[in-house]
């Protein structure tokens, strides 16, 4: 079965702090995503990833960076946190067949 | 821009009915199209992929797809309370893009 797991379930952070999301998939894939899910707003894709070192911004990048220096490590950052950054954090990848998207069990973030 | 656009619900059914879910799409050049399903607090997950026109089944689950006028739905026969979740469809469009744009979800309650 592919594994992808996130490194906190929730996280407490202030106003202005630096927060690392973790993200870890077990299964070699090339293609891995972060999205934020907001109560009425659906999934939104903020970064994603198709080879160590590449990435591509998504629909709402703004306000965070990516790291993929690991094939199976895809990092989110929030450089300065805001409390709008309050959300539920998604990390997903791309199965071999190009087409089924695996989910992390999700990151709940509080920016106070 | 790509929509894909479900009725938010709640869609309430009574335990061992037909619950069914719809979804429109803008993209006509898309290909690939997918249902997850997501428990409250949980990260979602797939339970149907369909890719051509018509009807496939998988257990209580049938997922049908019409292209020409641009929707596919989920039916759920003998819906139970553990069905209780929210829907979310998502399609892939034209181009080769692996990405694929999500709806906002459609809640389901089965009531015993």
């Amino acid at each position: 079965d592919v594994k992808v797991t996130q490194s906190s379930r929730y996280l407490v952070k202030r106003t202005g702090e630096k927060v690392f999301l973790e993200c870890v998939q077990d299964m070699d894939h090339e293609n891995m995503f972060w999205y934020r899910q907001d109560p009425g707003l659906g999934l939104r894709l903020i970064y994603f990833s198709y080879d160590v070192k590449m990435k591509e911004k998504g629909d709402i990048p703004e306000g965070y960076s990516v790291s993929r220096e690991k094939k199976e490590r895809f990092s989110l950052i929030l450089e300065s946190a805001s409390t709008n950054q309050t959300s539920m954090y998604l990390c997903a990848s791309l199965g071999g067949d190009q087409e089924t998207q695996y989910f992390g069990p999700g990151t709940r973030l509080l920016v106070l | 821009q790509k929509e894909v656009e479900q009725n938010s619900g709640p869609l309430s059914v009574p335990e061992g009915a037909i619950a069914s879910l719809n979804c429109t799409y803008s993209d006509r050049g898309s290909q690939s199209f997918f249902w997850y399903r997501q428990y409250s607090g949980k990260s979602p997950e797939l339970i149907m992929s369909i890719y051509s026109n018509g009807d496939k089944e998988d257990g209580r689950f049938t997922a049908q797809l019409n292209k020409a006028s641009q929707y596919v739905s989920l039916l759920i026969r003998d819906s139970q309370p553990s069905d209780s979740a929210t829907y979310l469809c998502a399609v892939k469009g034209s181009g080769g893009s692996y990405i694929p744009t999500f709806g906002r979800g459609t809640s389901l309650i089965v009531h015993p």
